[in-house]
């Protein structure tokens, strides 16, 4: 199966400052077959990013994502508090489908 | 926008089987395909399996042998059962949405999540 591995595991930022989380995959994931989801205590994930760096419904433009092959981006240009929160990757390319392990952005 | 509201035991002793619903709201099955992800501390989120409104299924090798994904167009609702679970069975389940008719898709709407402890 792929396997995702996102790094930083933890990012620690303040308001304001920009975020760059990476997503790398153990084989070439095709770009639409690439997601970004946001996932905040108690709820369900959130979409966020569609084939690799569509921003779903409702996303703000602070998020920007890109990619390709193994190497998968999601940025946030200025943090918000609103957007501290856990942050996954899913490649939906090959069965099964898979998730990396999440980053997750803590306020400094 | 569709909505899930899912349910089902959330306590389990081993051996047991898992079983749970989930029904949607807001437009049909058809157009989109329907998904069931387990969230743990040790696996993070697992993909188990999807159908879509035909019954058309698939699933996640790990789970094959032990899982049953069903879908009832009539009354709007998929359901998720697991046979003989254990304790790495536990965790908060999901059921999910593909975005559009592709089996492969991001998931745009999820359930809320349902608990589920397997203790003797």
């Amino acid at each position: 199966e792929i396997v995702l591995t996102q790094s930083p595991d933890t990012l620690s930022l303040s308001p304001g400052e920009r975020a760059t989380l990476s997503c790398r995959s153990s084989q070439r994931v095709g770009s639409s077959y690439l997601a970004w989801y946001q996932q905040k205590p108690g709820q369900p994930p959130r979409l966020l990013i569609y084939g690799t760096s569509s921003r779903a419904p409702g996303i703000p433009d602070r998020f920007s994502a890109s990619g390709s092959g193994t190497e998968f981006t999601l940025a946030l240009t200025r943090v918000e508090p609103e957007d501290f929160a856990l942050y996954f990757c899913h490649q939906f390319d090959t069965s099964p489908w898979t998730f990396g392990q999440g980053t997750r952005v803590e306020i400094k | 926008q569709a909505q899930l509201q899912q349910w089902g035991a959330g306590l389990l002793r081993p051996s047991e089987t898992l079983s749970l619903t989930c029904a949607v709201s807001g437009e049909s099955l058809s157009g989109h395909h329907w998904i069931w992800i387990r969230q743990s501390p040790d696996k993070g989120l697992e993909w188990i399996g999807q159908i879509n409104h035909n019954g058309i299924m698939s699933y996640n090798r790990a789970f094959r042998n032990r899982v049953t994904i069903s879908v009832d167009t009539s009354r709007s609702h998929f359901s998720l059962r697991l046979t003989a679970v254990t304790a790495a069975d536990a965790g908060k389940y999901f059921c999910a949405r593909t975005m559009g008719d592709y089996p492969n898709d991001s998931l745009d709407v999820w359930g809320q999540g349902t608990v589920v402890t397997v203790s003797p």
